[in-house]
């Protein structure tokens, strides 16, 4: 079965400091991997994906994200994190015939401190 | 294009009580998702629909019934709610299930007492 793993649940940086989410996973084929933005009392917005080809990733806002299939891991990251990037941020998984169906993680709530 | 629509955005039932979400996309996407929120959990699946008429259970499909009669809409159905169905609900869909890449609406803030 897959899994999503977050070990954050809460990280707490100040603004222009850099960030990184930690995210990882089980799957049994090659994964899909996805990260996804909330901000309070919205839906999730897509910030980045991989399917396949070069393990770093580029997304929207800044952020980027590096697969690392040795590690099983997806780790997010931004160089330098603006007020703006408060928010909770999910880490998922799927692919293969599985229909389009997710597996997400618990989710990190990152709080940005003046 | 109004992408995701979700109604209603919040509710309060009474245990026992029956209600409807509603959910529509007007991308002409063929796959849709209904999942539930909830603190420290992050999203759990709970139906999804492949297309018109074809419907399958996700991980968490007890207490709940959903129908595709239209590629637009993918209503999900409480039936004899319970407080453990008090969640934050989001629909989803995507165009192609080859890229998983899901759209998703703003959610529907339900509590059952």
């Amino acid at each position: 079965a897959q899994s999503v793993t977050q070990p954050d649940i809460h990280i707490t940086v100040s603004e222009g400091a850099s960030l990184e989410l930690r995210c990882n996973y089980s799957y049994g084929a090659t994964p899909y991997l996805f990260w996804y933005v909330q901000s309070p009392g919205q839906g999730l917005q897509l910030l980045l994906k991989y399917f396949s080809g070069d393990t770093l990733v580029q997304g929207i806002k800044g952020f980027e994200a590096e697969f690392k299939r040795s590690q099983s891991s997806f780790n997010l990251r931004k160089p330098s994190v603006h007020w703006s990037d408060a928010a909770e941020y999910f880490c998922a998984v799927g692919g293969g015939t599985s229909y389009g169906k997710l597996t997400f993680g618990q989710g990190t709530i990152l709080t940005v401190h003046p | 294009n109004a992408g995701v629509t979700q109604t209603p955005k919040f509710r309060i039932l009474k245990i026992g009580q029956s209600m409807t979400l509603q959910c529509a996309q007007d991308m002409n996407h063929n796959y849709m998702y209904w999942y539930r929120q909830d603190p420290g959990m992050g999203l759990k699946l709970i139906y999804y629909s492949v297309g018109a008429g074809i419907t399958d259970k996700g991980e968490v499909p007890n207490g709940y019934n959903v129908s595709r009669s239209t590629t637009e809409d993918f209503p999900l159905r409480l039936e004899l709610a319970a407080p453990s169905q008090t969640s934050v609900y989001f629909c989803a869909s995507s165009p192609r299930v080859d890229r998983l890449e899901q759209y998703f609406g703003p959610g529907t803030r339900l509590t059952v007492t």
